[in-house]
């Protein structure tokens, strides 16, 4: 089974419009993280935001706020007034412990979304 | 700019050669991650560091290895390359393993 899911392989938005990216993630971890990252054309990875699996609050960072939605394991991107930069692939990831409960860090990855944002 | 660094940014060689890639973590960060992404198999995680000692193996092949020095900075060697090892490889550093991630630019690698 496919530890992150983005079922959206191409999402379009109108300039100034928001936007949700979707992402559902599996494990059976209690103790996990959930990122988004933002890869534009050049290539680099940026670190958008960050969600605790203890937050009670839905994590947010300046236009971006993660819908954080435990009991359905999703976690999608909301991105508020999109811009033409905004326009990018954009990942999903976890970062979950071992069977042994430790955690080494490693995110897994899901396929990306890519957004175009029309003027 | 995350403060990580990579280097060399693109490299094409041939089958069967041997190339290392470079990296240098954000100041202060004692993690490296190796990912690599390709376009039939994503991003995928291939190796992690901690102050110079190896934690975590991912997907990584017997042909790739790596290191992480006393200064930090960490190599990846990969050698005998095939066709398919052509890939963005990037590094990854974080001051502990609960601490986000933040990314190099990566290094672009043509095998040809």
């Amino acid at each position: 089974a496919q530890k992150i899911t983005q079922t959206q392989p191409g999402m379009f938005v109108q300039e100034k419009e928001a936007v949700t990216l979707d992402c559902t993630y599996d494990t059976s971890d209690q103790s996990y993280g959930l990122f988004w990252y933002k890869q534009p054309s050049s290539g680099e990875m940026i670190f958008l935001i960050y969600q605790g699996s203890y937050d009670e609050q839905n994590a947010t960072e300046g236009r971006y706020s993660l819908n954080f939605q435990k009991a359905r394991k999703s976690a999608n991107l909301v991105i508020s007034a999109s811009q033409l930069g905004d326009s990018a692939m954009y990942f999903c990831a976890m970062r979950e412990r071992d069977a042994g409960g430790t955690s080494y860090g490693k995110l897994t990855f899901g396929q990306g979304t890519i957004l175009t944002v029309h003027p | 700019d995350s403060g990580v660094t990579q280097t060399p940014k693109h490299l094409i060689t041939a089958t069967g050669q041997r190339v290392t890639l470079r990296c240098s973590p954000r100041s202060g960060d004692l993690s490296v991650y190796w990912y690599q992404q390709s376009l039939d198999q994503g991003l995928q995680f291939l190796i992690q560091y901690y102050n110079g000692e190896e934690r975590a193996k991912g997907n990584i092949l017997e042909r790739f290895s790596a290191q992480q020095f006393p200064d930090l900075h960490s190599e990846l060697n990969l050698s005998s390359l095939e066709l398919g090892d052509s890939a963005l490889y990037f590094c990854a550093s974080s001051a502990s393993a609960q601490e986000t991630q933040y990314f190099g630019p990566g290094t672009r690698l043509l095998v040809l």
